[in-house]
Formats: C-alpha cells, sequence, structure tokens
C-alpha cells in the first residue's frame, strides 16, 4: 500500500530555535498534504492544507508565519515550527493525498518536544 | 502492533435512518479514541474524542461509546441525514502513535 513518511519521527529542541519536520509520499504523488497537530489528551486538528506549488491553507487560528508549509515538489511537504516554544510541544502528523483515488494516507507522525 | 479494523467498510442507508458504525482495536493500552469524518479531497474533522477513562461521549446527534476492555468502540448517529455521507475514521492513540482505522464510507440517500 502508498506509504507516507515522516522525519524526524521525534525531536528535542530548545525554545527559540526552529524546527523543520518532512514529509514524504514515497510511491505517489500527491498535489495535497494536510498537516495535523495533537495535543496530549485533545483530538486530532487539522492545521493546513498544503498544495504543491502554491501557498497552504491555514485554518483558522492556526498561525501561518509561526508554522511554515512548503509544498515544493509532489512527493515532499515541510513544515517548520519558527522560534518554537514548549507550547508547541504535540505530535505532529501528515497525511497525502492521492489525487487519483482519493484515498489520504498518513505518516507516523512526529513528536516535537520544546525545552 | 496496534491494529483497527472498522465494519462495515461501506453502508448506504435512507435519510432519517439511525446506523452503528463499529471500530475495533488489538491492545487495549491506548490514551484515547477518535472518531473523524472525512470528506473527499479534504482534511479530516474530528466528531468525537473520548479519553481511556470514559465510557461515552456525545455530540448532537452523535454519540460514541468506549469497551477498552473489549477493544470496541461504536459510533452512533441517530436521524442520519444526506449531509452526513462521508467516510468516518476511527483513530486509537498511544504514547507516540496514532494508528487509524480504514474507515466507513457511508452514503445517506434522500
Amino acid at each position: 500500500g502508498a506509504v507516507v513518511s515522516q522525519h524526524p519521527s521525534r525531536v528535542i529542541c530548545k525554545s527559540g530555535t526552529s524546527v523543520k519536520i518532512e514529509c514524504r509520499s514515497l510511491d505517489f504523488q500527491a498535489t495535497t498534504m494536510f498537516w495535523y497537530r495533537q495535543f496530549p489528551k485533545k483530538s486530532l486538528m487539522l492545521m493546513a492544507t498544503s498544495n504543491e506549488g502554491s501557498k497552504a491553507t491555514y485554518e483558522q487560528g492556526v498561525e501561518k508565519d509561526k508554522f511554515l508549509i512548503n509544498h515544493a515538489s509532489l512527493t515532499l511537504s515541510t513544515l517548520t515550527v519558527t522560534s518554537a516554544h514548549p507550547e508547541d510541544s504535540s505530535f505532529y502528523i501528515c497525511s497525502a493525498l492521492n489525487s487519483g483515488t482519493d484515498e489520504q494516507y498518513f505518516g507516523p507522525g512526529t513528536r516535537l518536544t520544546v525545552t | 502492533k496496534q491494529e483497527v479494523t472498522q465494519i462495515p467498510a461501506a453502508l448506504s442507508v435512507p435519510e432519517g435512518e439511525n446506523l452503528v458504525l463499529n471500530c475495533s482495536f488489538t491492545d487495549s493500552a491506548i490514551y484515547n479514541l477518535q472518531w473523524f469524518r472525512q470528506d473527499p479531497g479534504k482534511g479530516l474533522t474530528s466528531l468525537l474524542l473520548i479519553q481511556s477513562s470514559q465510557r461515552e461521549q456525545t455530540s448532537g446527534r452523535l454519540n460514541a461509546s468506549l469497551d477498552k476492555s473489549s477493544g470496541r468502540s461504536t459510533l452512533y448517529i441517530a436521524a442520519s441525514q444526506p449531509g452526513d455521507s462521508a467516510t468516518y475514521l476511527c483513530a486509537v492513540s498511544g504514547y507516540s502513535t496514532l494508528t487509524f482505522g480504514k474507515g466507513t464510507m457511508l452514503l445517506v440517500s434522500p
């Protein structure tokens, strides 16, 4: 089946630094990818929709200058958490949409801890 | 390794019917269970979250139950409407993992 990878799987960084998370679709081209975050004991929430070659669409309440999304190719989207703070610590998960089948495939997630 | 199964894979009902979607998981050591709705080409919409210590959650016409010991959850939709047509996904959360079922595709006809 289709595979979506995320890198890194876990990252610990200091407050004030920036962290980049990569999401790759390994065996299909994805014009659309989605980024989610999950706080402890909270539901998974959609952050933004990433479209290849254009600007991402952010959900209400998500700071686009803080969570930079780049979808430069049909197999790679990146999420950069800029000037990270402890409240940004969360589980970030991406998904890639196979436009041919309309199926969405999820990455394994990245656990970010900001100290 | 956690495995999540959803039954049925697809369901077609006339408008107004009450219906139940089923989700089962193999490892009962979970933090929570979530139900999502997915419309074609769109991101997931969270419907209900049940913590591992809870038995059920309700939101409008939706009611989700959780029996952690038996590894089962159900999503009950009352008085279904055509706008409910979508794929419904169940996901269980561990410490650093999120495991999804394959979903139930629901079609509610007018």
